[in-house]
């Protein structure tokens, strides 16, 4: 089971939007609605900021929205804010109880 | 606010077994809609799922990694384990605890980590 694809960059600047791509396969991210996305900032932990596609855990702005299209997940961020520039990774359920991790997107904030 | 830490030697030797624990307060560990995974990342790498743990000991393990990882649970004491056989420098890592949602509910499954610990740095070295 090979990890998702992910861009290992993007940036925008403060009050843009940016949007950030997970491409899988049809025996992840195109077979099922389990996506979450997770923001990570150097040195923490993982904070999960989308789950299943689209919906937002309670505290996370509604800047941050998600979406699916056949294979490919993406998370987008409007209105950009400095506190934005970190990791962000894809989690993508692969079928028989199996979870893989994208590689890893780094947000700049320009 | 349920918190999770992760304890354990900072070191292993090649070939040796690393041993963690998580540590669960202000929840339990022993609701339904929950397992409890370890999850970790090599340093300046991604993230790797390696396997989760019902409160009544269903594990499910990363294929890959299913020959060398065996994961516990002591829901008396709210504490989950992971133990990781022969290990090499690939293992180097900061290896994660979290919450993993995992329920039947409107229809539909439901999966996602939503809490994590803080993270611990397991060295393997000589």
């Amino acid at each position: 089971q090979s990890a998702p694809t992910q861009p290992p960059s993007a940036s925008g600047s403060p009050g843009q939007s940016v949007t950030i791509s997970c491409t899988g396969t049809i025996s992840d991210v195109g077979a099922y609605s389990y996506v979450s996305w997770y923001q990570q900032h150097p040195g923490k932990a993982p904070k999960l900021v989308i789950y299943e596609v689209n919906k937002r855990p309670s505290g996370v702005p509604d800047r941050f929205s998600g979406s699916k299209s056949g294979n490919t997940a993406s998370l987008t961020v409007s209105g950009l804010q400095a506190d934005d520039e970190a990791d962000y990774y894809c989690n993508a359920y692969a079928g028989g109880n199996n979870w893989v991790f994208g590689g890893g997107t780094k947000l700049t904030v320009l | 606010q349920l918190q999770l830490q992760e304890s354990g030697p900072g070191v292993v030797k090649p070939s040796e077994t690393l041993s963690l624990t998580c540590t669960v307060s202000g929840g339990s560990s022993s609701s339904s809609r929950y397992y409890w995974g370890w999850i970790r990342q090599p340093p300046g790498k991604g993230l790797e799922w390696i396997g989760s743990i019902s409160y009544s000991g269903t594990t499910y393990y990363k294929p890959s990694l299913q020959s060398r990882v065996t994961i516990s649970v002591d829901t008396a004491k709210n504490q989950f384990s992971l133990k990781l056989s022969s290990v090499t420098a690939a293992d180097t890592a900061v290896y994660y605890c979290a919450r993993h949602s995992y329920y039947y509910d409107n229809s539909d499954n439901h999966y996602y980590f939503d809490y994590w610990g803080q993270g611990t740095l397991v060295t393997v070295s000589s």
